[in-house]
């Protein structure tokens, strides 16, 4: 069984300080997504990283998949209120996301 | 457009008792995939459809079931209630079967089983 984990499992953090989240596995992922989701609403869809060693940013948003495509990070740089939520990254099958606790994050003004 | 949308938002059941969640998917899109996200915890997979057809399958109790009809909108059924299903029912909606499709996930349903 695919498993991801993510950390830290909560983050507060001041309006402008910059964070990462990591999602850690044992397992080799062909592709691991990122996706935001604010209370009442599903996950959002950031991004998909695939290719091992990849980056790609989103505006402030910065994420890294692993060498070995095991692992990959999300960086935020100067925080905002409106980045609060819960983070989330996914991988697996076309047909079965698997999906880490998330992080729950909060950007304080 | 009209994203994902779930019916109901919200509901609250008593144990034992049946219910039945919907979902209809983005228009054009043929899958349609359930999941189960407890307070605190990321989603967990529950079923994929996908014209039609189960696809896929997670780690539930045969009391948990699903369809997808021809309009390729889908019914989640949960049998015999227990507190611990008592969680955010998510539907997601992808364009095709497989590949690397982006999932649209609705609103989700707040099942409350007391």
């Amino acid at each position: 069984t695919q498993l991801l984990k993510q950390s830290p499992q909560f983050l507060s953090i001041q309006e402008g300080e910059n964070l990462t989240v990591y999602c850690n596995s044992s397992s080799v992922f062909s592709s691991l997504q990122w996706y935001r989701q604010e209370p009442g609403e599903g996950p959002v869809l950031l991004v998909t990283v695939v290719t091992g060693g990849e980056v790609k940013k989103l505006k402030r948003l910065t994420f890294q998949f692993g060498d070995a495509r095991k692992d990959s990070s999300l960086h935020i740089t100067a925080a905002q209120p409106g980045d609060t939520g819960l983070y989330l990254c996914a991988g697996g099958s076309w047909n079965k996301l698997v999906f880490g606790a998330g992080t729950i994050l909060r950007v304080k003004s | 457009d009209a994203g994902v949308t779930q019916s109901p938002t919200h509901l609250i059941k008593t144990r034992g008792q049946h219910v039945t969640l919907r979902c209809s998917p983005i228009s054009g899109h043929k899958s349609v995939s359930w999941y189960q996200q407890v307070l605190g915890q990321g989603p967990q997979f529950i079923f994929q459809y996908y014209e039609k057809e189960e696809r896929g399958r997670g780690n539930f109790p045969d009391r948990f079931s699903a369809r997808q009809f021809p309009n390729y909108s889908s019914e989640l059924n949960v049998n015999a209630l227990l507190l611990g299903d008592s969680a955010l029912y998510l539907c997601a909606s992808s364009l095709e079967g497989q590949g690397k499709n982006i999932q649209y996930f609705g609103a989700g349903t707040r099942l409350s089983v007391l």
